[in-house]
């Protein structure tokens, strides 16, 4: 069965405190792997597609990498702007996709 | 560009009554979800349309029936509302076909609750 871990389910950061975000996958065959962030009240929306391991997008604060295994979304140096839940989505060999349920991220002034 | 629009937006129901959800986008996209997400459990899959007159099943169908008449909209219908069906529904779609990496677009959610 395919499955998608988000970890931690929350972080709290001042500004400026760097961290990194993780999702890992046991799926039978990735086809890509998404990230979104969501804004309360609003559906999720669109930050990166990763394919292949070894592979890094990058968006202004954010970059997100990806493993055979696991997928990391760095944020470097955050602002309370970045505040929103992220949420990590796999596409399968099978054309099938599967959500983690989210890392709510707040961070302080 | 609208996107993906859901109505209404809020609404409140007493157990046993009906309701449609709308969905609408502008983007001609082929394949179109909708989703329930409940606090802690993130995004789980109710049904889809792979295209015009097309339905499926997805993770947790009971209780919902869909239709998609026409290729912009997609309708979710809750028959007999239960108050387990209280939730924040969203509905996407996505460019190209089955094994596209295409990324889904989301509606603003609906907010349903049932007493």
């Amino acid at each position: 069965e395919d499955q998608v871990t988000q970890s931690p389910e929350a972080l709290r950061l001042q500004e400026g405190e760097s961290s990194s975000l993780n999702c890992s996958y046991t799926v039978s065959g990735l086809r890509g792997l998404f990230w979104y962030r969501q804004d309360p009240g609003k559906g999720p929306e669109f930050l990166f597609t990763l394919y292949s391991a070894g592979e890094e997008k990058e968006k202004e604060r954010l970059k997100a990498t990806l493993t055979k295994k696991e997928s990391f979304l760095h944020i470097t140096a955050p602002k309370p702007e970045d505040s929103a839940t992220y949420l990590c989505a796999v596409n399968t060999n099978a054309g099938k996709s599967t959500f983690g349920d989210g890392t709510t991220l707040t961070v302080k002034p | 560009n609208a996107g993906v629009t859901q109505t209404p937006k809020f609404r409140v129901l007493k157990t046993g009554q009906s309701m449609t959800l709308l969905c609408a986008q502008d983007m001609n996209h082929e394949y179109m979800y909708w989703y329930r997400q409940d606090p802690g459990m993130g995004l789980r899959l109710i049904h889809y349309s792979v295209g015009e007159g097309t339905t499926a099943k997805g993770e947790v169908p009971d209780g919902y029936n869909v239709s998609r008449l026409k290729k912009q909209n997609f309708l979710l219908g809750l028959e007999s509302a239960a108050p387990s069906q209280t939730s924040v529904y969203f509905c996407a779609s996505r460019a190209g076909g089955l094994y596209s990496n295409q990324p889904q677009h989301f509606g603003d959610g609906t907010r349903l609750s049932i007493l």
